[in-house]
């Protein structure tokens, strides 16, 4: 069981926009920023939102982040099938004193 | 550009002591705005942080609370590189391990390309 809770999955047709949740606590994503991970199989995680809603460059604009309270949510607008991969949020935890994330959204381009 | 680079093998006998290597190219280990982590990865457990460390005048380590007793994150200045090392291990500790660097946008903005670890007999 991750610390962060995201759905397993989400879906959506090519140009829809679509978004993956995370909820967290005030230890984790209530007091630190969060990041977001696209994860292709076989690879790396690889960066594409830090500090709740900021893009490492070449991270493509249908890509945003945002933050509430103890949540936060990535937002991807005119889907494309190469969005198709798994996205993990990420947080510091203060209390646990380290990095926690979520358990993953699979997103599947229809 | 910064690049990680892991090494180390791939199958660990249980009980024995799991090591990984993690090269740096285009920063430094003893960088005071960089820390240097250690990361694994299963399907059960998903994404699990294992620990850091970092140079801020002194050496400084974090380890996770689950493998504390266990686990050993060395810097090596001379090679630039850092390393893992966990002690005996169990078929539970199968899984990708990856290294990465938290940068000045307080991200892990850079991951080493992973490697699979498997405790077997």
């Amino acid at each position: 069981q991750s610390v962060l809770t995201q759905p397993p999955s989400a879906s959506g047709t090519p140009g829809q926009r679509v978004s993956i949740s995370c909820s967290g606590s005030s230890s984790n994503i209530g007091r630190d920023t969060v990041s977001w991970f696209q994860q292709l199989p076989g690879t790396a995680p690889k960066l594409v939102i830090y500090s709740d809603n900021q893009r490492p460059s070449g991270v493509p604009d249908r890509l945003s982040g945002s933050k509430s309270g103890t949540s936060a949510s990535l937002a991807i607008s005119g889907l494309q099938s190469e969005d198709e991969a798994d996205y993990y949020c990420a947080a510091w935890d203060g209390s646990l004193k380290g990095w926690v994330f979520g358990g993953g959204t699979k997103l599947t381009v229809l | 550009q910064v690049q990680l680079q892991q090494s180390g093998p791939g199958l660990v006998k249980p009980s024995q002591t799991l090591s990984l290597t993690c090269a740096i190219s285009g920063d430094s280990v003893s960088s005071n705005r960089a820390a240097w982590h250690w990361i694994r990865q299963t399907p059960s457990r998903g994404l699990e942080w294992l620990g850091r460390t970092y140079y801020r005048s002194k050496w400084y380590y974090d380890y996770a609370v689950s493998v504390k007793s266990r686990i050993t994150i060395n810097p090596d200045t001379s090679e630039n590189q850092f390393s893992l090392q966990l002690n005996s291990v169990t078929p539970e500790d199968t899984a990708i391990y990856f290294c990465a660097r938290v940068g000045v946008t307080g991200a892990l903005d850079y991951w080493g390309q992973g490697t699979l670890v498997t405790v077997s007999s």
